[in-house]
């Protein structure tokens, strides 16, 4: 699995768009970018996720760039709820199986400031 | 929403006691999983499951050992806890096969004293 870096923290006022980046640079052409987040005390939660278009849904938007090494999560109005560990994760797709575990690193510690 | 709950929420036990984690999906899905997430660790795969008493071992089931004997439950065993097993234990689903998608329950508290 590629590797990915994140930047340890961020802030961001609340009602602005959060934009978290994250580096994958040795990032092969089958494996996708997947962002989950873990608000404290909570299970991880799924977020989103792309191959190499740019992806939205009804949490966030997802921008991968063209030589994909590296990509960024929107939260495109950040809330006081939004504050979370956020992890980056390259995967190839899941067969179900065990190769399906999920492993986080330490992700990006995102504060939403009122 | 893929339901999942979890029990118990929270639990105290000694050392050498026999423990029985409980995960509960609503949602029929195939693929289960149970983690364990400690500081510094992450989140690690200790098992996992893809049917009714199909189950496999992830990367940290040295002491552990799991049953599904219906598509619903997923049971996680500490068959003779270790101060070492004091973690917060999730349990997941697959949400979407093909994709890495899933769900994950609200965690239990594990102290092994």
């Amino acid at each position: 699995d590629a590797k990915t870096t994140q930047p340890p923290s961020m802030d961001c006022a609340e009602g602005r768009a959060a934009n978290l980046p994250c580096n994958h640079s040795t990032i092969s052409g089958n494996e996708y970018v997947y962002w989950y987040r873990q608000i404290h005390s909570q299970g991880p939660q799924y977020i989103i996720h792309g191959l190499k278009n740019n992806e939205t849904n009804e949490m966030a938007s997802l921008i991968i760039t063209e030589d994909r090494k590296s990509s960024t999560l929107i939260l495109p109005h950040a809330t006081l709820r939004d504050t979370a560990v956020y992890y980056c994760i390259v995967r190839v797709e899941g067969t179900g199986g065990g190769a399906d575990g999920l492993t986080f690193g330490k992700g990006t510690h995102l504060i939403i400031q009122p | 929403d893929a339901g999942i709950t979890q029990s118990p929420r929270h639990k105290v036990t000694e050392t050498g006691t026999p423990v029985t984690l409980r995960c509960h999906q609503t949602e029929n899905h195939r693929y289960m999983y149970w983690y364990r997430q400690d500081p510094g660790h992450g989140l690690r795969l200790i098992h996992y499951s893809y049917g009714v008493k199909d189950t496999d071992k992830g990367e940290v089931s040295d002491g552990y050992s799991v049953s599904r004997s219906k598509t619903e439950d997923f049971l996680l065993t500490l068959e003779s806890a270790t101060s070492s097993q004091t973690s917060v234990y999730f349990c997941a689903t697959l949400v979407k096969a093909g994709t890495m998608e899933q769900y994950f329950g609200p965690g239990t508290r594990l102290t092994v004293t």
